[in-house]
């Protein structure tokens, strides 16, 4: 059972530059969410897809962007690269909305191993 | 909104004793989940222990088990004779409950937990 995959494992940027950033879900997984972190930091929420639509954001601007396809697989993309994109990228994987309810069914985010980003 | 605190950037601990790494959060919210994270030096996150919220005892997971003070907003995890591979950063994290929300996570600044052999 494959989990979470994320492509590629690290990238090199110069500013201005644009990245696409890949993720496959967990197999059965339909909702991929995800996240920045930064060196020595926690990872900060960026959006999260389901049904190909984009459910919720974070507090990121414009410039980052994605996508999710059929498959359930999804894309991030950046514009505009700054120095300050420099980071980890983090991609999970859940099945279903967030239901949260008690005594519900708990819905798991499965991490993938994530994307160095050096923005030089 | 939620915010999730960890105070210590750093804890080491001797092979085969007991650590505890704290976490505080914020949040007005009366149901939601907490959690505490493991990201190895090999980056994957792993989920280590969920607490529910409305549930009053304590998550336990093996050697991990947690001690959730809600009316303090305290949510610590102790890890009972700590192994070479327990080192790693571990990180706090709080989840809202109830349909409407994301369920994104919401994560501390993280703790890097040494093991000394």
């Amino acid at each position: 059972d494959a989990g979470v995959t994320q492509s590629p494992t690290h990238l090199i940027k110069t500013r201005g530059q644009q990245v696409t950033l890949r993720c496959s879900p967990k197999s059965g997984h339909d909702t991929v969410s995800w996240y920045q972190q930064a060196l020595g930091q926690g990872p900060q929420f960026i959006f999260q897809y389901y049904e190909e639509e984009e459910r919720q954001r974070g507090n990121f601007p414009d410039r980052f962007s994605g996508h999710q396809f059929p498959n359930y697989s999804s894309e991030l993309n950046v514009n505009a690269l700054l120095l300050g994109d420099s980071a980890l990228y983090l991609c999970a994987s859940s099945l279903g909305l967030w239901t949260g309810h008690r005594g519900g069914t708990y819905n798991e985010q499965f991490f993938g191993p994530g994307t160095r980003l050096t923005v030089l | 909104a939620q915010t999730v605190t960890q105070s210590q950037p750093e804890m080491s601990v001797q092979e085969a004793e007991t650590v505890t790494l704290s976490c505080t959060y914020d949040t007005s919210e009366s149901d939601y989940y907490l959690f505490w994270y493991k990201q190895p030096p090999s980056r994957q996150m792993i989920l280590v222990i969920r607490q529910e919220a409305y549930k009053q005892q304590n998550a336990t997971e093996n050697r991990f088990s947690v001690n959730f003070q809600k009316a303090a907003k305290s949510f610590s995890l102790k890890i009972s004779d700590s192994q070479l591979g327990d080192a790693a950063m571990y990180f706090c994290a709080y989840r809202s409950s109830g349909s409407g929300n994301t369920g994104k996570l919401i994560f501390g600044q993280g703790t890097t937990l040494q093991v000394k052999p």
